[in-house]
């Protein structure tokens, strides 16, 4: 079973738009972590943000934004006022404190700002 | 600091042959993760070590592949002999272990094989 969906194979948007990247995850433990990377067309993936099952907290970054709800088991990732620079592929991931340093990864979705 | 640097950046070859891929961990990194993408299938973990020792192994998709780390700081990938259908991108990633599952992946620029 897939334990990270990221739904939306493709987005695009016109820039200075707003964008919400959607993540639905699935786990039985408690304790796990939920993580978003960038790719960007040079290929490396990037380290975006981090939350652990215990903090609901919204975090704000910037343009960038995050809503974890553990009721629904998502964690959206939105982007304000979007820009070309955006355009990339984004991985939402999932680690569980049971599985050691496994991480899942969902199918990622690509977004591609239009200038 | 250096980041993971992952060699060579692009291996073109033939089917049959044998292919090594490179990968040299951050400094002070104990966990070692090596993964494949493609289009069809996105982000595989293939295989992960934690202290040099692998720990799952279950992504390795045949017996022709294979994964070291003779050290620390560094590992292989091998495919002997190679496939056309192996032809993705292949990463190498490193955390810190002692965060556990906490911890982020620090990824390599990964390395582009094309098998004909």
């Amino acid at each position: 079973a897939q334990k990270v969906t990221q739904a939306q194979t493709e987005i695009s948007v016109v820039e200075k738009e707003d964008v919400t990247l959607d993540c639905v995850y699935e786990t039985r433990d408690t304790t796990y972590y939920l993580f978003w990377y960038k790719q960007p067309p040079s290929g490396e993936l990037v380290f975006l943000i981090r939350r652990n099952s215990f903090d609901e907290q919204n975090e704000i970054s910037g343009r960038y934004s995050w809503n974890f709800q553990k009721s629904t088991s998502s964690f959206n990732f939105t982007i304000t006022a979007s820009q070309v620079v955006d355009s990339a592929v984004y991985f939402c991931a999932l680690s569980e404190a049971n599985t050691g340093n496994q991480v899942y990864f969902g199918t990622g979705t690509s977004l591609t700002v239009i200038p | 600091d250096a980041g993971v640097i992952q060699s060579p950046r692009h291996e073109v070859t033939e089917m049959g042959q044998e292919v090594t891929l490179r990968c040299k961990l951050i400094s002070g990194h104990n966990s070692l993760f090596w993964y494949r993408q493609t289009m069809m299938r996105g982000l595989e973990l293939l295989i992960y070590f934690n202290n040099n020792v692998p720990i799952d192994d279950s992504g390795m998709p045949e017996d022709r592949f294979s994964a070291k780390m003779p050290n620390a700081s560094f590992s292989t990938l091998k495919i002997q002999p190679s496939e056309p259908r192996d032809s993705a991108v292949y990463f190498c990633a490193s955390s810190l272990r002692a965060g556990g599952s906490r911890e982020k992946l620090f990824f390599g620029s990964g390395t582009q094989l094309s098998v004909l």
